[in-house]
């Protein structure tokens, strides 16, 4: 991968309302995609990832993503959100074969009551 | 339980002064990572490193340094000629064994320079 974009650096939303954040990559081959979610001064955990197969994978916490080769996106979404959603979701992708892990800049989630 | 281990958790650094942060993990994963977390700016490569006693440099390696003495061991080293050291530093590890490297993280250690 040679680069990861997440569109938005923040999205507020009311609770229980669907979200969707979203996702872009490039690569001139294969890849593996990853979700991240990390909560204020924490290490990041992995929320779900794309290896092969189903476009649509689920991961923890009610969140799915879905891969779209031809528009080179990877775009996670909930279709009810909760207070404890608050947090900074990364999108990740590696090369199928490659070590590095190429990042986006976060996408901070805010949810309202 | 397995896992990874950052330390100290809050880290304050006089300027001129080198300081070392601490990454341990018991997952038995052969590589290891240092990443800088800034606000607005994601997660940027430092070092990393494949097998023990050998490492590479990452996209911001200048004014740090490492070691891979232990293959559960990877230490952080920033010196003093990192011009703008605050942040929070990520340490993570992965299994070469596994097909898609997933990355499993620290908790993070939060430098200031005072």
């Amino acid at each position: 991968a040679q680069s990861v974009t997440q569109l938005d650096s923040q999205v507020p939303v009311f609770e229980e309302a669907p979200v969707e954040l979203r996702c872009n990559y490039s690569s001139s081959v294969s890849v593996y995609l990853f979700w991240y979610v990390q909560y204020p001064n924490q290490g990041l955990q992995l929320l779900l990832k794309y290896l092969s197969g189903s476009t649509l994978v689920k991961g923890i916490n009610g969140f799915e993503a879905e891969f779209n080769k031809s528009q080179t996106s990877f775009h996670l979404r909930k279709p009810s959100v909760h207070i404890s959603d608050t947090a900074e979701y990364f999108c990740a992708a590696i090369n199928t074969g490659g070590f590095k892990t190429i990042f986006g800049a976060g996408t901070r989630l805010f949810v309202k009551a | 339980d397995g896992g990874i281990t950052q330390s100290p958790k809050y880290l304050f650094r006089k300027e001129g002064q080198n300081v070392t942060l601490s990454c341990e993990q018991n997952l038995n994963h052969d590589a290891m990572y240092w990443y800088r977390q800034d606000p607005g700016q994601g997660l940027r490569l430092i070092y990393y490193s494949q097998i023990v006693n050998d490492f590479q440099k990452g996209d911001i390696a200048e004014g740090y340094s490492v070691s891979r003495e232990k293959k559960e061991s990877f230490p952080l080293t920033v010196t003093s000629a990192q011009k703008n050291p605050t942040a929070f530093y990520l340490c993570a590890s992965t299994t070469l064994a596994s097909q898609y490297n997933e990355q499993f993280f620290g908790p993070g250690t939060r430098l200031t320079v005072l």
